[in-house]
């Protein structure tokens, strides 16, 4: 069984579109995570949510937009795409009072073309 | 706000042979934990080793051990008898842990250091 599973993996669209990437973990975690890994290798978080609630939401384009439904559940939907949104985008969670280390989706490759 | 800084950008290591991977950090918190993470080129994110910084003990798994050093700053990781498998992307990454804090939770990456390991 996949701990945190994202779809897709692989996503290729064209500027100005919109698409969104799904997140689900089934660890009973009660919080999850966004970051961004540009072509540089750099990892950067974008959100956090905890039980649902935004907790962090970094300095990043009100294009994005995250939504927890539950807490087993956090996707992201992005809007207006632009060619520097291209980098992989990995989902992650983990327990929020023991501070073990995340638990990593296994990415999802946007090429925005 | 905490800053990672891994100053090696690449490294390599003989099969067999010990390696060593640097990494400081800049915080004024004094209890957050310290982690180490493998990204091969499937992409995948792989927990390697965790320190929790109140713990002056060096954490230790198989293989992998850290030489954790708190009031310099310093977490390195060291990898006993490289194996082919080890090939892969290593980052230092800090959490915070400061309940009051906007940032508690947060994973922050340096930028990485890419092992190479020779047959």
């Amino acid at each position: 069984d996949t701990a945190v599973s994202q779809t897709p993996k692989y996503l290729v669209t064209q500027m100005g579109n919109d698409k969104s990437i799904k997140c689900e973990q089934n660890l009973g975690h009660d919080t999850m995570y966004w970051y961004k890994q540009d072509s540089k290798k750099f990892l950067k978080i974008m959100f956090s949510y905890n039980n649902k609630e935004l907790i962090i939401n970094e300095t990043v384009p009100n294009r994005f937009s995250p939504k927890s439904p539950d807490k087993a559940h956090l996707n992201l939907h992005i809007n207006s795409l632009e060619l520097g949104d291209s980098a992989v985008y990995f989902c992650a969670s983990s327990p929020w009072t023991r501070n073990y280390g995340y638990t990593f989706g296994s990415g999802t490759r946007l090429t925005v073309v | 706000a905490q800053t990672v800084t891994q100053s090696q950008p690449e490294m390599s290591v003989q099969e067999a042979e010990t390696v060593t991977l640097s990494c400081t950090y800049d915080t004024s918190e004094s209890d957050y934990y310290l982690f180490w993470y493998k990204q091969p080129p499937s992409r995948q994110m792989i927990l390697v080793i965790r320190q929790e910084a109140y713990k002056q003990q060096n954490a230790t798994e198989n293989r992998f051990s850290v030489n954790f050093q708190k009031a310099a700053k310093s977490f390195s990781l060291k990898i006993s008898d490289s194996q082919l498998g080890d090939a892969a992307m290593y980052f230092c990454a800090y959490r915070s842990i400061n309940a009051g804090g906007t940032s508690y939770g947060k994973l922050t990456f340096g930028q990485g250091t890419i092992l190479t390991v020779h047959p």
